[in-house]
């Protein structure tokens, strides 16, 4: 079962424009979202990260806004530019409590960006 | 450059062959995680090593596979008997604090 979701598969949006990626996630216990983006034959690079205590956060073109209730975050960007035409995904990460700590990344299925010039 | 290295960054292998893959983490990074991705899909955590204790295994790493990191610098993931299944892209983080994993660019397998 998908613990993290990306529902669009892709996303195409014109340069200068915002574009909003959306992700889903079911397991409240997770308590750290990032975003990564990657490039055709390279790895996934980090973008940008939020903490489950925090609500927004920003670093230049790029903004993450967390939801909790509804278990929704959203990576912004403005504005789009063609150098960011790549595959973005969320990952989430959560701490076992007990003693036991889980350090993996759980990422979703990614959604291809497009900016078109 | 500073970043995550991986080698080699392509591997073809015909089934039942072993092959090994090198990773080298950035270097004060003290955690080093490997994960695999399959087309359409985001990566999958396969293992996790603090310095050169190795501290979590998914249930995707099957007795075939065997991870290493002596002296928890760089590390070796080998697998044994390879199968079609096996072929995807095998990637390499590395972390200083919990939570932001910087990756390598990967060594895709393609087992025939």
């Amino acid at each position: 079962d998908q613990q993290v979701k990306q529902n669009s598969p892709s996303l195409s949006v014109q340069e200068g424009r915002i574009s909003i990626l959306n992700c889903d996630y079911t397991n409240s216990m997770f308590d750290y979202f990032l975003w990564y983006k990657k490039y055709p034959a390279e790895g996934p690079t980090f973008l940008i990260s939020i903490s489950s205590i925090k609500d927004k956060n920003e670093d230049g073109r790029f903004t993450v806004f967390l939801n909790k209730s509804a278990k929704h975050l959203s990576l912004h960007i403005v504005p789009s530019q063609p150098g960011d035409s790549a595959v973005y995904f969320c990952a989430a990460i959560f701490s076992l409590s007990g003693g036991g700590s889980n350090y993996k990344l759980t990422f979703g299925k990614g959604t291809l960006l497009t900016v078109n010039p | 450059d500073t970043g995550v290295s991986q080698d080699p960054r392509h591997k073809i292998t015909k089934r039942g062959q072993n092959v090994t893959f090198r990773c080298d983490p950035i270097s004060e990074h003290n955690r080093l995680y490997w994960y695999r991705q399959t087309l359409g899909q985001g990566p999958e955590f396969l293992t996790y090593f603090q310095n050169e204790a190795q501290l979590e295994k998914s249930r995707l790493l099957s007795d075939r596979f065997s991870a290493e990191r002596p002296k928890g610098s760089f590390s070796t993931l080998e697998i044994q008997r390879t199968e079609q299944g096996d072929s995807a892209m095998y990637l390499c983080a590395s972390s200083l604090l919990i939570y932001e994993q910087y990756f390598g660019p990967g060594t895709r397998l393609t087992v025939t």
